[in-house]
């Protein structure tokens, strides 16, 4: 089946430095990928809508300029957390559709953050 | 707007005894529905989906969910429990505003004891 991957798995950064999280689909394309946070005790957060080749689509409350999103190919998007504070250590995880059952996505496997 | 509530944080259950994880929607039109599961420090992992047809859908590792349109209810169900069931799952429903947008709920948390 389909799988998306993510890199790194865990890391820990100092307060004020950027991170940056990839994640790849790696046996399909994906134009659309999305950005979810998990915050402790488990609440799912959708962050963004990451759009192959144009800017993402950012929920309401999501900082656009903390949060940077870019998706320059068909198989991966970045995630960059800008001059991280603790606060935004959290669980992060990507998502990307199908491309054979429309109403299907296929998850990531998380990337937890931590800042010190 | 779509949404999806999950009214308990945790379900207990013995090994071998039925679960229900229960799950309610409010959608505008007609509602698409999944159920996902999650190991710790783990992504989520899809268990089933309903879209149209028959009300009660059969997913991955012995599941199932009974769709009931009357009652707006969507409630993930295993006729005999496993430890290894034990886990985080996640009802989601699809926006309808977009092709692949989904709102989740709040998560229940089962714990299946030996």
């Amino acid at each position: 089946g389909a799988v998306v991957s993510q890199h790194p798995s865990r890391v820990i950064c100092k307060s004020g430095t950027s991170v940056k999280i990839e994640c790849r689909s790696l046996d399909f394309q994906a134009t659309t990928m999305f950005w979810y946070r998990q915050f402790p005790k488990k609440s799912l957060m959708l962050m963004a809508t990451s759009n192959e080749g144009s800017k993402a689509t950012y929920e309401q409350g999501v900082e656009k300029d903390k949060f940077l999103i870019n998706h320059a190919s068909l198989t991966l998007s970045t995630l960059t957390v800008t001059s991280a504070h603790p606060e935004d250590s959290s669980f992060y995880i990507c998502s990307a559709p199908s491309t054979g059952d429309l109403y299907e996505q296929y998850f990531g496997p998380g990337t937890r953050l931590t800042v010190t | 707007a779509q949404s999806v509530a999950q009214p308990e944080d945790q379900v207990n259950v013995a090994e071998g005894n039925p679960l229900t994880v229960k799950c309610t929607y409010s959608v505008s039109g007609n509602p698409y529905l999944f159920w996902y599961v999650q190991y710790p420090n783990r992504g989520l992992q899809f268990l089933l989906k309903y879209i149209t047809g028959d009300n009660l859908v059969k997913g991955s590792y012995g599941f199932e969910a009974e769709f009931n349109k009357s009652q707006t209810s969507f409630h993930l169900k295993k006729p005999s429990a496993l430890v290894s069931d034990s886990a985080l799952y996640f009802c989601a429903v699809r926006d309808s505003d977009s092709s692949y947008k989904l709102i989740f709920g709040s998560g229940t948390r089962l714990l299946v004891r030996p």
